[in-house]
């Protein structure tokens, strides 16, 4: 099983400022299937980003992924205050299909 | 618009059973393979179990096989997830999810239910 280890565990910012997000994998993604997403309290989770570097349908172009093999990055250019939630890599490639643990972007 | 509702989650004993359900809507259930992926408190989210479009192959993490059963009834544009044999461990929020192709277990999720919450405790 590929287990994803995400970095910061959680990480304050302000509005405005550019958040960096890590996925570092166990083994190599096949095919850079790897995904991001946002959760926030109470709602469903949302697809941002697939195939580590493509963004799902209607995610605004301040968000944008990168990195192959075993490392990922998920970048927000400048936050928003709606940002400020629980964010997830999953990687599809192999089985199971694997989550990492999250990070938390917080308000600073 | 696409729509996930899960409910039947609640507190139950060690040991025990629930049926969990997610109705759908805004799309066409039958074309779709679906998952339900879990998210325990302090924990990430871990994958549990999927099922093809046509519901003639299911999946299952090595943490719930032999214990939970994943079905659907295209008729009714429903998924299900019969869980037995709960633990303490098994305590999470379960959510429903739409995967964007048609037959593995493996893919990403492109809809996703609010989720209920099943807590295990004595």
């Amino acid at each position: 099983e590929i287990v994803l280890t995400q970095s910061p565990g959680t990480l304050s910012l302000s509005p405005g400022e550019r958040a960096t997000l890590s996925c570092r994998a166990s083994q190599s993604v096949s095919s850079s299937q790897l995904a991001w997403y946002q959760h926030k309290p109470g709602q469903a989770p949302r697809l941002l980003i697939y195939g580590a570097s493509t963004r799902a349908t209607g995610i605004p172009d301040r968000f944008s992924g990168s990195g192959s093999g075993t490392d990922f990055t998920l970048t927000i250019s400048r936050l928003e205050p709606e940002d400020f939630a629980v964010y997830y890599c999953q990687q599809y490639g192999s089985s199971p299909q694997t989550f990492g643990q999250g990070t938390k972007l917080e308000i600073k | 618009e696409v729509q996930l509702l899960e409910s039947g989650g609640g507190l139950v004993q060690p040991g025990g059973s629930l049926r969990l359900s997610c109705e759908t809507s805004g799309f066409i259930f039958s074309s779709y393979a679906m998952s339900w992926v879990r998210l325990a408190p302090g924990k990430g989210l871990e994958w549990v179990s999927g099922i093809t479009n046509s519901g003639g192959s299911t999946y299952y993490a090595d943490s719930v096989k032999g214990r939970f059963i994943i079905s659907r009834d295209n008729s009714k544009n429903t998924l299900y997830l019969e869980v037995k044999s709960l633990r303490v461990e098994d305590t999470a929020v379960y959510y429903c999810a739409k995967a964007v192709g048609h037959y593995s277990s493996l893919d990403r999720f492109d809809y996703w239910g609010q989720g209920t919450l099943v807590s295990v405790s004595s």
